[in-house]
């Protein structure tokens, strides 16, 4: 299957710094990626949708000032913490579906996890 | 009512044992069904795809009943190994217009020796 690789695996910062993650696919060309978050005991919940050139598409409620995504080339998205507070502690995982529709399986990044001080 | 539910679970089944799983889908409109095995603190990992006319891998079975918007996932014979988090996943059009794929909160299966 295709491969997603996710940096870094663990941040800890302080209040009010910023944080980027990125994603990489490393053997196919990632033309979405979608952005999930999920806090302890809960489910994946979608954060927004990323298509390379264009803007990303934010599910409600997901400030896309403080969320930042880029998906600047096919292999490449990235997803920027903005000024981060502890509430914004959790676990951030990417995904693509590869270069199959979006019916079939999807590939997992390791994830992040993310603590603010 | 939530998009997708199962029960959170703990399942503490002995070794050996069958255990079964069950969800359920809000909207009559999803078109690709999965069930997830995530680990502690690691990604999901696709188990396999479901199907109306239900499909088996080894000691999995799936199941999907459209007319009740329900999944079942079956594991015969367990074993320590499958203990892990079950999520149950739904791909489909939202009522927004989006497409997507909608997450269980996942059944915990805690498996004794």
């Amino acid at each position: 299957g295709a491969v997603v690789s996710q940096h870094p695996s663990r941040v800890i910062c302080k209040s009010g710094t910023s944080v980027k993650i990125e994603c990489r696919s490393l053997d196919f060309q990632a033309t979405t990626m979608f952005w999930y978050r999920q806090f302890p005991k809960q489910s994946l919940m979608l954060m927004a949708t990323s298509n390379e050139g264009s803007k990303a598409t934010y599910e409600q409620g997901v400030e896309k000032d403080k969320f930042l995504i880029n998906h600047a080339s096919l292999t490449l998205s990235t997803l920027t913490v903005t000024s981060a507070h502890p509430e914004d502690s959790s676990f951030y995982i990417c995904s693509s579906p590869g270069t199959a529709s979006s019916y079939n399986e999807q590939f997992f990044g390791p994830g992040t996890r993310l603590t603010v001080l | 009512r939530k998009e997708v539910e199962q029960d959170p679970g703990p399942f503490n089944v002995p070794e050996g044992a069958t255990v079964a799983f069950n969800c359920t889908y809000s909207n009559s409109a999803s078109q690709s069904f999965f069930w997830y095995r995530q680990d502690c603190r690691k990604e999901p990992k696709l188990l396999m795809s479901v199907y109306s006319s239900g499909n088996e891998d080894g000691r999995f079975t799936a199941q999907l009943n459209r007319a009740s918007q329900y999944i079942s996932l079956l594991i015969r014979d367990s074993k320590l190994s499958d203990s892990a988090t079950y999520l149950c996943v739904v791909n489909g059009w939202t009522t927004s217009g989006t497409y997507k794929y909608i997450f269980g909160t996942g059944t915990r299966l805690k498996v004794l020796a």
